[in-house]
This record gives C-alpha cells, sequence and structure tokens, in this order.
C-alpha cells in the first residue's frame, strides 16, 4: 500500500511569509507524529496526534508554530511569520497504534523548508 | 528526559569490510525500545535493526547486527561486508515502552552518523 507523503517536497519563502506543511498518513493509522531536522542535528520530536487529538503542544518550537489533524488523517503543520531559524527538514511519521513494539513508525520523506 | 548520544559525526569503511557505529543512551526507565534508522540522500527515514531493552539477546537482521549493553546504557551497530548502497546517515533512537498521553510513543534520536563507504 502507500506510505506516508508529504507535500511540498521543498519550499522556499521569504522571511515573514506563513507556509503549511502536509502530511499524509498510512490509512487507518491512528497515531501521527511531527518532527523537525535541522541541519546537522537529529529529529527533535515537535507533535502528536492520537486521532485528531494532540494532548500536548509544548513540543512546538514557539507560537507561530500550529498544527492540526482533520478526520484522522491528513495533518498540517503551519508556520506563520517565518524566520531563517525555521529552515529545516520537518519530518511526518505515522503508526497503527501508539505503543508496542510491533507497531514501527514509517516516515514520509520530509518537506525541506528554506526562509530566505 | 531521555538522551541519546552518537559520538561520530562521521565514520567510512571500505566496502566489504566490517565498521561499527557507536551510541549510547541515558534513561531512568527499565523497559525501552531502541533502534537503529538509516537516512539516505532521499531523506527516508528507514528501519533498520530494532531491540527490546528486556530481551538479552542481540538482534540481528542480514548483515546488519546489534551490541546492547543494559547497563552500559550503550547501543552499537555494526555493518558486516558493507555496501556501497549502506552510504547514508544513521540514527540511533530511544522510545519508551510505555505510552505517554501527551507524546505517544516519540522517538527521541541521536545527532547521527554519516556513513561513507568506499569502493
Amino acid at each position: 500500500g502507500a506510505g506516508v507523503s508529504q507535500s511540498p517536497s521543498n519550499k522556499v519563502t521569504e522571511k515573514g511569509k506563513d507556509v503549511e506543511l502536509r502530511c499524509d498518513p498510512i490509512s487507518g493509522h491512528t497515531a501521527l507524529y511531527w518532527y523537525r531536522q535541522s541541519l546537522g542535528q537529529g529529529l527533535e520530536f515537535l507533535i502528536y496526534f492520537q486521532g485528531n487529538s494532540a494532548p500536548d503542544k509544548s513540543g512546538l518550537p514557539s507560537d507561530r508554530f500550529s498544527a492540526e489533524r482533520t478526520g484522522g488523517s491528513v495533518s498540517t503543520l503551519t508556520i506563520q511569520r517565518t524566520q531563517q531559524e525555521d529552515s529545516a527538514v520537518y519530518l511526518c511519521a505515522s503508526s497503527l497504534r501508539p505503543s508496542g513494539i510491533e507497531y514501527e513508525q514509517y516516515f514520509g520523506p520530509g518537506t525541506r523548508l528554506t526562509v530566505t | 528526559a531521555q538522551t541519546v548520544t552518537q559520538s561520530q559525526p562521521e565514520m567510512s569503511v571500505q566496502e566489504a569490510e566490517t565498521v561499527t557505529l557507536s551510541c549510547t543512551y541515558d534513561t531512568s526507565e527499565s523497559d525501552y525500545y531502541l533502534f537503529w534508522y538509516k537516512q539516505p540522500p532521499s531523506r527516508q527515514m528507514i528501519l533498520v535493526i530494532r531491540q527490546e531493552a528486556y530481551k538479552q539477546q542481540n538482534a540481528t537482521e542480514n548483515r546488519f547486527s546489534v551490541n546492547f549493553q543494559k547497563a552500559a546504557k550503550s547501543f552499537s551497530l555494526k555493518i558486516s561486508d558493507s555496501q556501497l548502497g549502506d552510504a547514508a546517515m544513521y540514527f540511533c533512537a530511544y522510545r519508551s515502552a510505555f505510552e505517554q498521553e501527551t507524546s505517544g510513543s516519540r522517538l527521541t534520536f541521536g545527532e547521527g552518523t554519516q556513513l561513507t563507504v568506499n569502493p
């Protein structure tokens, strides 16, 4: 079946503009994660959705970041008034269930965001 | 909070040789999972191997094996008979065995090791 997809693949935007990043998880996967990968660094956890609910938004870097998930499927990460430090690869992952070793997280190919 | 450390930013190996990538972690939990992911230039994260902390036997997947030392909190990856296709960034990752209400089963990653395979 289809894997996790993300769009756009690459996004170049001017400082101060808003951007919207989209994640389409594997059908039926209830858990969805957003991570950020800055240049030369590991992945940083941003937010987790169980169904449409995100219990804790404190992992988001600033109040310019917001995320939502609708219909238990597609998720959107929005960055308002982008700054140069927002430049990174944003990765989305989904799993059938949140817990259990057998419930592997499957990653999308990411969106590379460049803020000029 | 858990932390994962990869002390080798870059490694290189000759084709057909063996290489070991290091990873250490810190946690106060007794039950958890450890993973190695491969990220080629395509950015697609690929699960290479996983280890359950309560299992003493080291995991093996074809040419990939781990050396899991729970007391030392060490989790190294050995790649045998290295191939050109193994060239990638490798990330070590930790996951609690207990689902957290606010973060599910989030992964905590190390900084990564860039592996080069020389022909």
